[in-house]
């Protein structure tokens, strides 16, 4: 039972667009939500952060947005840029567990 | 401050034998956790450890074990290596544990079994 899913193996945007990044789960337990970038051959690098009692945390061009009705969230990276292009993992944990439980990744591509 | 170093960075075994990966943290930190990435499955957790107890364990058979030693570096063995073995084993270090510390990994181990 995946308790994080990212539906969307792949989004592609254009430079200088918004691309959205969507990330569910099923614990209602989890209580901090993590976001990572991944580039191939490397290990994640943390991005941005929020805990369940916020509904927005931001970041520079990053906004991370919380449901938690609907045990959902999302990422905003706006403006996009080729850069960005990345493998980006949501991450959810509880308090009580004390761990990271990471959705299979959404691999993000900016075009120029 | 340095990052997180693992220790090799590629590593190829056959079936049967043992392998053992080290992490050594970033400097200050004191938790390290360990993953697993496969093509199939992604980001699995593997085990945490915090002042040389293992507080964590994920769903891996006993083959998979792991240690902490008192500079905080940390080291994980696989024995008896099977084919599905073959990953990238991912190492993580916090300041301290919990579900709130930021982690911060590493360039992670590649292994593979022939």
């Amino acid at each position: 039972d995946q308790q994080v899913k990212q539906n969307s193996p792949s989004l592609s945007v254009q430079e200088g667009r918004i691309s959205i990044l969507n990330c569910d789960y099923t614990n209602s337990m989890f209580d901090y939500f993590l976001w990572y970038k991944k580039y191939p051959a490397e290990g994640p690098t943390f991005l941005i952060s929020i805990s369940s009692i916020k509904d927005k945390n931001e970041d520079g061009r990053f906004t991370v947005f919380l449901n938690k009705s609907a045990k959902h969230l999302s990422l905003h990276i706006v403006p996009s840029q080729p850069g960005d292009s990345a493998v980006y993992l949501c991450a959810a944990s509880d308090a009580n567990a004390g761990k990271s439980t990471f959705g299979d990744g959404t691999t993000l591509t900016v075009k120029p | 401050k340095a990052g997180v170093t693992q220790t090799p960075r590629y590593l190829i075994k056959t079936r049967g034998q043992q392998v053992t990966l080290s992490c050594s943290p970033i400097s200050g930190h004191r938790s390290v956790s360990w993953y697993q990435q496969t093509p199939g499955q992604g980001l699995q957790f593997l085990f945490e450890y915090f002042s040389e107890t293992q507080r964590n364990k994920g769903n891996f058979p006993g083959r998979f074990s792991g240690r902490q030693f008192s500079n905080s570096r940390s080291e994980m063995n696989v024995s008896t290596l099977e084919l599905g073995d073959s990953a990238l084993y991912l190492c993580a270090s916090s300041l301290g544990p919990g579900s709130k510390e930021t982690q911060y990994f590493g360039p992670g181990t590649r292994l593979l079994v022939l």
